[in-house]
């Protein structure tokens, strides 16, 4: 069965620094990958996503992400961070076949210190 | 962008009753929407999937007649919380497949945040 592994509880970062945030998954092809944002009471919001292709994507708000498949890994970065960017960070994996639920990691929750 | 909308936000009910969620499409087709459930601290887990016409595919572990799911129409799933009792009180979050975008791609309501006294 496929798992998302995201190593880090908790990460605290100063305004302006750069971001980096970890994600592994385990699943024996290559898989669809996601990267989700969730504010304190709200929904997720898609940042980016990696179907094929280019392994280094862009998203929304600055951030971007790098499919690393001998690391299987998919970490997401942001160079310089915001205060605005504290909140949740989801990385998710969809391995297609017949169900099309996604499968999460525990999430990164994100501190931004002035 | 597609608009995904779930009601209530927040449901206090006493333990042993029912109580509907709604999950509703506001902008697009959603043949498929799913369910998840988000503890305290947690990531989110797929309860079940619901299918337009169709009867829901429950995750394992997830009572089918506990947790009612109803997809009657392409914009609209409800999840019915049956004889809820205090350890379901938690952060529910539904999400839509849009027809038209690639597999893989969901959109997410803001979430459902029920309490059971």
């Amino acid at each position: 069965a496929q798992s998302v592994t995201q190593p880090d509880i908790h990460i605290t970062v100063s305004e302006g620094a750069s971001l980096e945030l970890r994600c592994n998954y385990s699943y024996g092809a290559t898989p669809y990958l996601f990267w989700y944002v969730q504010s304190p009471g709200q929904g997720l919001q898609l940042l980016l996503k990696y179907f094929s292709g280019d392994t280094l994507v862009q998203g929304i708000k600055g951030f971007e992400a790098e499919f690393k498949r001998s690391q299987s890994s998919f970490n997401l970065r942001k160079p310089s961070v915001h205060w605005s960017d504290a909140a949740e960070y989801f990385c998710a994996l969809y391995s297609g076949g017949g169900a099309d639920g996604l499968t999460f990691g525990k999430g990164t929750h994100l501190i931004i210190q002035p | 962008g597609a608009v995904v909308s779930q009601h209530p936000s927040r449901v206090i009910c006493k333990s042993g009753t029912s109580v509907k969620i709604e999950c509703r499409s506001l902008d697009f087709q959603a043949t498929t929407m799913f369910w998840y459930r988000q503890f305290p601290k947690k990531s989110l887990m797929l309860m079940a999937t619901s299918n337009e016409g169709s009867k829901a595919t429950y995750e394992q572990g997830v009572e089918k007649d506990k947790f009612l799911i109803n997809h009657a129409s392409l914009t609209l799933s409800t999840l019915t919380v049956t004889s809820a009792h205090p350890e379901d009180s938690s952060f529910y979050i539904c999400s839509a497949k849009d027809m038209g975008r690639p597999v893989g791609e969901q959109y997410f309501g803001p979430g459902t945040r029920l309490t059971v006294t």
